[in-house]
């Protein structure tokens, strides 16, 4: 299996942008997270779904983030506006059936707002 | 507030040695205890699993130690090597759909 997978590797945008992250979980796996990494802060989740759904999003900033998995292989992490304090590396992580606790994380999408 | 606290700062260790390091937290009550391991540039790669009725777990030269009592796991790394560098994450869950909190991570740097 190829692993998780996530476009871009690298973004750099204007503050104001608007940014788009995408995540391949792998297949077969029911469970897909959202962390961002921080030196400051490490790695915090901000959402994650089970069986497309989203089960707790309390991690998300603001209403400038918003997810979505329309389906169970693919899921897209949105900032609208994006602001300087969003740089940071994003990860995306799935688990499989019955195995929720360890999670397989993708490369992160390292992201620079200007 | 849930608090996980790992030593911010790095463990040299000489190549050979065995590397330990702490993973302490504060009002959480965790069903389990994860170890991680993250190389620069890359996503953390699971590494074990303990849970809260498990005291002890191997695998290959890793050691993991869990005492709910104290609040806190030991991570070993017997005859560590220099590939052995990485930065390394301890994470807790309650368990269910509790989510996975993650420390702030312990980088070690073996030398030759």
């Amino acid at each position: 299996d190829a692993g998780v997978i996530q476009s871009p590797r690298h973004e750099v945008t204007e503050m104001g942008q608007e940014v788009t992250l995408r995540c391949k979980p792998i297949s077969g796996h029911d469970y897909l997270f959202w962390y961002r990494q921080t030196m400051m802060r490490g790695l915090e989740l901000l959402i994650y779904f089970n069986n497309n759904v989203p089960i707790d999003d309390s991690g998300m900033p603001e209403d400038r983030f918003s997810a979505k998995m329309p389906n169970a292989s693919f899921s897209t992490l949105k900032i609208q506006p994006s602001e300087p304090r969003d740089s940071a590396v994003y990860f995306c992580a799935s688990s499989y059936p019955g195995g929720r606790e360890t999670q397989y994380f993708g490369p992160g999408t390292r992201l620079l707002v200007l | 507030s849930q608090k996980i606290e790992q030593n911010s700062e790095a463990l040299n260790i000489q190549e050979g040695k065995t590397a330990t390091l702490t993973c302490n937290y504060t009002n959480y009550s965790p069903a389990y205890l994860q170890w991680y391991r993250q190389d620069p540039g890359r996503g953390p790669v699971f590494l074990l699993l303990i849970r809260e009725n498990e005291k002890e777990k191997r695998k290959e030269r890793l050691k993991v130690t869990f005492d709910t009592t104290l609040k806190q796991s030991l991570f070993h790394i017997t005859a560590s090597q220099p590939a052995d560098s990485a930065t390394y994450l301890c994470a807790l869950s309650s368990g269910g759909y509790q989510k996975v909190t993650f420390g702030i991570g312990t980088k070690l740097q073996v030398i030759p």
